[in-house]
């Protein structure tokens, strides 16, 4: 199962920031925070992951709360091909047997609006 | 080029037949998965797969095998098709378990 709760979804204006916020309570210390999203009928796709510092790339930025129990995904200006389920997901990267494998859960349907 | 392809891209088949998937990823990856996402849009993990070990989740039925002929295919194998198995299956691959890159499915329709 997800260990992740996200709400199931999302509005935003175009050319807004995009704040999708994920609660992972249980996550353990060697556990990473690993962001995916889903546009229709497409395979899902990596944007970002991080361990306990912000981080940020060419699609968005993560910030981990400090005591690594909730996060939030930031797209800076979101655009129409931006609507997408966004999947938050914990794991440990080079974990053995299931542990390293991606557990989705139901995601938020982000849609971006005009 | 397509870091991870998948074919057919849509197969159309009857109760009862055996079928197969193929998935091949060009980026040396050591894991390669399957996923079944269903009409609900559930994404749910099927396998994983390196060559040290397989790791099946314990909901799939054994009419569902993984077979790979080398490090960079897994193809997907069912036997006695059933209306339920109608989803779309994906594969993905990773190296090290890190950031993993998915095919852009399979939609499945068993009749």
């Amino acid at each position: 199962d997800a260990k992740t709760t996200q709400p199931p979804s999302m509005d935003c204006a175009e050319g807004r920031a995009a704040n999708l916020p994920c609660n992972h309570s249980t996550i353990s210390g060697n556990e990473y925070v690993y962001w995916y999203r889903q546009i229709h009928s497409q395979g899902p796709q990596y944007i970002i992951h991080g361990l306990k510092n912000n981080e940020t790339n060419e699609m968005a930025s993560l910030i981990i709360t400090e005591d690594r129990k909730s996060s939030t995904l930031i797209l800076p200006h979101a655009t129409l091909r931006d609507t997408a389920v966004y999947y938050c997901i914990v794991r440990i990267p080079l974990g053995g047997g299931s542990q390293g494998n991606l557990i989705f859960g139901k995601g938020t349907k982000l849609s971006v609006k005009p | 080029d397509t870091a991870v392809s998948q074919t057919p891209k849509y197969l159309v088949t009857q109760m009862g037949n055996d079928k197969s998937i193929k998935c091949e990823q060009n980026l040396g990856h050591d894991t390669m998965y399957w996923y079944k996402q269903d009409s609900k849009k559930f994404l749910k993990i099927m396998f994983s797969y390196n060559n040290k070990e397989l790791i099946i989740n314990e909901t799939v039925p054994n009419r569902f095998s993984p077979k790979s002929p080398d490090k960079a295919h897994l193809n997907l194998h069912i036997n006695s098709l059933e209306l339920g198995d109608s989803a779309v299956y994906f594969c993905a691959s990773s190296q090290d378990r890190r950031r993993a890159f998915f095919g852009q499915g399979t939609r499945l329709t068993v009749v």
